[in-house]
């Protein structure tokens, strides 16, 4: 089986702050593990993707993630934190032998000016 | 290159009713993926279809069903319409889905906002 787990459903920061959102996942084989941000009233958009070709993947707008196998995680961090980084944050799983993301329930992040 | 379209962006009808949601992939993507989000539940897979075959289903009843056109373009269909499908349904499209060593990611839509009274 397999699944994704945001272990926190609302995060809040000052701006200039670091971000940490956590996620573990839970696979059976070798998954392919995205991050994706959702604006209020707008589609997902990818943040950043982990391929297995890095373990320390970075994405848009200073965003980076770090896969750790014998953790299961797949953090989604940014050293400093901007009022347009508000936004719904979502953790995805996909497998090898399978056609479907599963995607975590979601993080909401607030930025405290 | 245009993203990925939905229309219509809202829709409103009432329960018993049937309705038919439109996706247009970026072009020269060929799998196209349905979710349906909802504050409860968030975000749940639908289905795919790739080559206008679908390849796989999520845990929805039969009332929801989709197909895709030759031109990649899909739609889904909610028949008998219940207060409970009122939700945002995403679309996604992506080249293919395997790579050959990852997944490719998806791009979404803007989404169809449903409203069932």
């Amino acid at each position: 089986a397999q699944s994704v787990t945001q272990l926190d459903s609302h995060v809040s920061v000052s701006e200039g702050t670091p971000v940490l959102l956590r996620c573990n996942y839970s696979s059976s084989y070798s998954p392919s593990l995205f991050w994706y941000v959702q604006h209020p009233n707008k589609g997902l958009q990818l943040l950043l993707k982990y391929t297995s070709a890095a373990t320390l993947v970075k994405g848009v707008n200073g965003f980076e993630a770090e896969f750790k196998k014998s953790e299961t995680s797949f953090h989604l961090t940014k050293p400093s934190a901007h009022m347009s980084d508000a936004a719904e944050y979502f953790c995805v799983v996909t497998l090898r032998t399978g056609n479907q993301f599963y995607f975590g329930t979601g993080t909401s992040l607030t930025v405290i000016p | 290159k245009a993203g990925v379209t939905q229309t219509p962006r809202y829709l409103i009808k009432t329960r018993g009713q049937q309705v038919t949601l439109s996706c247009s992939p970026i072009s020269g993507h060929r799998s196209v993926s349905w979710y349906q989000q909802t504050p409860g539940q968030g975000l749940q897979f639908l289905f795919e279809y790739f080559s206008e075959t679908q390849r796989n289903k999520g845990n929805f009843p039969g009332r929801f069903s989709g197909r895709q056109f030759s031109n990649s373009r899909s739609e889904m269909n909610v028949s008998t319409l219940e207060l409970g499908d009122s939700a945002l349904y995403l679309c996604a499209s992506s080249p293919t889905r395997w790579r050959g060593d990852s997944y490719n990611e998806q791009f979404f839509g803007p989404g169809t906002r449903l409203t069932v009274l």
